[in-house]
């Protein structure tokens, strides 16, 4: 089955603390991308990547990591995760990053809270 | 910078029809997407329209554009419990960008 995997669903932490939110797919997509969804602002993109060790800053990278070592996985990390960065999270991937019916396929997220 | 607007709520009774609005700013829009989000759940591509379109017609969803005044909407035919959810609108000129999220609330 095609799909976007993330872990952990749920995630509560303390400021400071250092986390890694796992993103896999098994559908060997070169595109992928982080995404937050906070209420009333809709989805904004974090950061993505065109394809293995091909990353880029979206709209609002700062306070985040990501690398792309293999072409399946792209971790979004928080080295020093502050309690504005309390959101719901998505991964997604996409064959190729732009093209009309490129369906992106998204992860079922992942709800973080920074005490 | 580009933008997408929605309204944040709709409601409406089960089996009459729901129409979702969005405008947005890129005039070098060339897709725009409708997403829904169920709770709990992530984003699934409902439907597109290439815009050039007018109009596109996919079972119980009609797509309208106008692309001079840069509206889309997303109108649901019937609507029935299982069509609760969040509506995105999406657009792509250089890259994807969201709307707010329309939540769809249905009524018996």
């Amino acid at each position: 089955e095609a799909q976007v995997t993330q872990n952990p669903r749920y995630l509560i932490t303390v400021t400071g603390k250092k986390l890694t939110v796992t993103c896999s797919q098994n559908m060997n997509h070169e595109y992928m991308s982080w995404y937050r969804q906070d209420p009333g602002l809709g989805l904004r993109q974090i950061y993505y990547s065109m394809n293995v060790e091909v990353t880029d800053k979206g709209d609002v990278p700062e306070g985040y990591k990501v690398s792309r070592k293999e072409k399946r996985n792209f971790p979004l990390i928080l080295e020093s995760p502050s309690p504005n960065q309390t959101s719901l999270y998505f991964c997604a991937s996409s064959s190729h990053a732009s093209g009309s019916t490129d369906t992106q396929y998204f992860g079922p997220g992942t709800r973080l809270t920074v005490l | 910078g580009e933008d997408v607007e929605q309204s944040l709520f709709l409601s409406v009774r089960e089996g009459d029809s729901s129409v979702i609005n969005c405008t947005y700013t890129d005039s070098s829009s060339t897709y725009l997407y409708w997403y829904k989000q169920e709770p709990g759940a992530g984003l699934q591509l409902l439907t597109y329209i290439f815009s050039n379109m007018d109009m596109k017609q996919d079972q119980r969803l009609t797509v309208l554009l106008n692309k001079k005044d840069k509206h889309l909407s997303l109108r649901i035919a019937d609507t029935q419990t299982g069509d609760s959810a969040i509506y995105f609108c999406a657009e792509r000129g250089g890259k994807l960008i969201f709307g707010q999220g329309t939540e769809l609330s249905v009524k018996p």
